[in-house]
């Protein structure tokens, strides 16, 4: 089955700078990856995807790359504010719809 | 519009009880799911469902039982409750080729 790995497991940054979160998976079918942010006490919230007929996709400050031949996609968060501050986690999927197999997340910090 | 809404936001069992977590939602999804999430461990895919009548099993299904009966609503329940399950237990729902829709969880302790 499908496995996902994601790192750095936690990350701290400076407020302005960029943020990177990189993840790899094993299916080589899987052709949907999206991104969740989780909140303390919340649900993850879906902020950015990527098929795999798309190697690069833009949303703001956000932006999600895919490589599909070295089976590694990442996250960019560009300008980090304070509210980026979170969990993310990254996963995969043969298509949106299907059984979603999750990294085990990143706590992004923002620092002051 | 609420989306997916879980019930009850804490719960604490003793072992062996039973109970069942709650989630309805009211955007139409022919899809729901029930994800378990351990600290440090990512989310867990528990039971999935694909419209009313139809449920199949995920990566964690052991010791949890769920039924579709309705579009809106996929209780999931814990028969025997075992220290193991302590977790924060996530709903969610999505119409085909959508991304999913989560709720806020139950946290759930069992000693």
């Amino acid at each position: 089955g499908e496995n996902v790995e994601q790192h750095p497991s936690t990350l701290s940054v400076q407020e302005g700078d960029s943020a990177v979160i990189k993840c790899t998976y094993s299916d080589s079918a899987s052709n949907y990856f999206p991104w969740y942010k989780q909140e303390l006490g919340k649900g993850p919230q879906l902020i950015i995807d990527i098929r795999s007929n798309v190697g690069e996709k833009k949303d703001q400050r956000i932006a999600v790359t895919l490589n599909k031949t070295a089976k590694h996609f990442s996250l960019h968060i560009t300008e980090t504010q304070p509210e980026d501050s979170a969990v993310y986690f990254c996963a995969a999927s043969l298509a949106q719809d299907d059984k979603i197999i999750f990294g085990k997340g990143t706590r992004l910090h923002i620092l002051p | 519009n609420a989306g997916v809404t879980q019930t009850p936001k804490f719960r604490i069992l003793k072992i062996g009880q039973s109970m069942t977590l709650q989630c309805t939602q009211d955007m139409n999804h022919n899809y729901m799911y029930w994800y378990r999430q351990d600290p440090g461990m990512g989310l867990k895919l528990i039971y999935y469902s694909v419209g009313a009548g139809i449920t199949d099993k995920g990566e964690v299904p052991n010791g949890y039982n769920v039924s579709r009966s309705t579009t809106e609503d996929f209780p999931l329940r814990l028969e025997l409750a075992a220290p193991s399950q302590t977790s924060v237990y996530f709903c969610a729902s999505s119409y085909p080729e959508q991304p999913q829709h989560f709720g806020d969880g139950t946290r759930l302790s069992i000693l």
